[in-house]
């Protein structure tokens, strides 16, 4: 079965502090998807970046950057510079890429994690 | 491009009372997903179709529950009758999907449903 962990719930930093978000996985597929979202007080659920199983190098974006290590089933998000625009709730999510009747496979959602960055 | 439309915005009613929340996929996406969000239990998958069909409906928590797709551009989940534990926001996303390859899927606002 698939599982995504994010075991910090709720994170408060300063801003222009660095802070990284946790995600541990499960899954027992060789090829499988992960996702960032990004949910701000306003409700809406962003999408921040997708990564497949096979490409493990690290990717930026700005001050935002992922860490994708297969040997720890982790795929960690960190925000340089914090600013209070990045406040809000981060979810990781998983998702495998079985054929299935040509469609989609299902997300796997972690419990998500609150940053709150004050200034 | 417009992204995935849901109506209503925000949904008071009473419980016993029947609800239909709707929504508008992304044009040409070819699968969508209806979630539950909760402060209690997070973001919960309810149901999610492929090209019209539903695959997936354990999520859905009870005969309560349906959800129909009867065509690419357009969802219904209804529940009837409401109660009070169904209050939550309900999300609908959709993603263009592809063999063997996870797509992200994009959000719908939500609809904020109240059930006193």
């Amino acid at each position: 079965a698939q599982k995504v962990t994010q075991a910090q719930t709720e994170i408060s930093v300063v801003e222009k502090e660095d802070v990284t978000l946790d995600c541990v996985y499960e899954t027992r597929d060789t090829t499988y998807y992960l996702f960032w979202y990004k949910q701000p007080p306003s409700g809406e659920l962003v999408f921040l970046i997708r990564r497949n199983s096979f490409d493990e190098q690290n990717e930026i974006s700005g001050r935002y950057s992922w860490n994708f290590q297969k040997s720890t089933s982790s795929f960690n998000f960190t925000i340089t510079a914090s600013q209070v625009v990045d406040s809000a709730v981060y979810f990781c999510a998983l998702s495998e890429a079985r054929p299935t009747q040509g469609g989609s496979e299902k997300l796997v959602f972690g419990k998500g994690m609150k940053l709150t960055v004050n200034p | 491009d417009a992204g995935v439309i849901q109506s209503p915005r925000h949904e008071v009613t009473e419980m016993g009372q029947e609800v239909t929340l709707r929504c508008k996929p992304i044009s040409g996406h070819n699968s969508l997903f209806w979630y539950r969000q909760t402060m209690m239990r997070g973001l919960e998958l309810l149901i999610y179709f492929n090209n019209n069909v539903p695959i997936d409906d354990s999520g859905m928590p009870e005969d309560r529950f349906s959800a129909k797709m009867p065509n690419a551009s357009f969802s219904t989940l209804k529940i009837q009758p409401s109660e009070p534990r169904d209050s939550a926001v309900y999300f609908c996303a959709s993603t263009n999907a592809r063999l063997a390859v996870a797509y992200e899927q994009y959000f719908g606002p939500g609809t904020r449903l109240t059930v006193t």
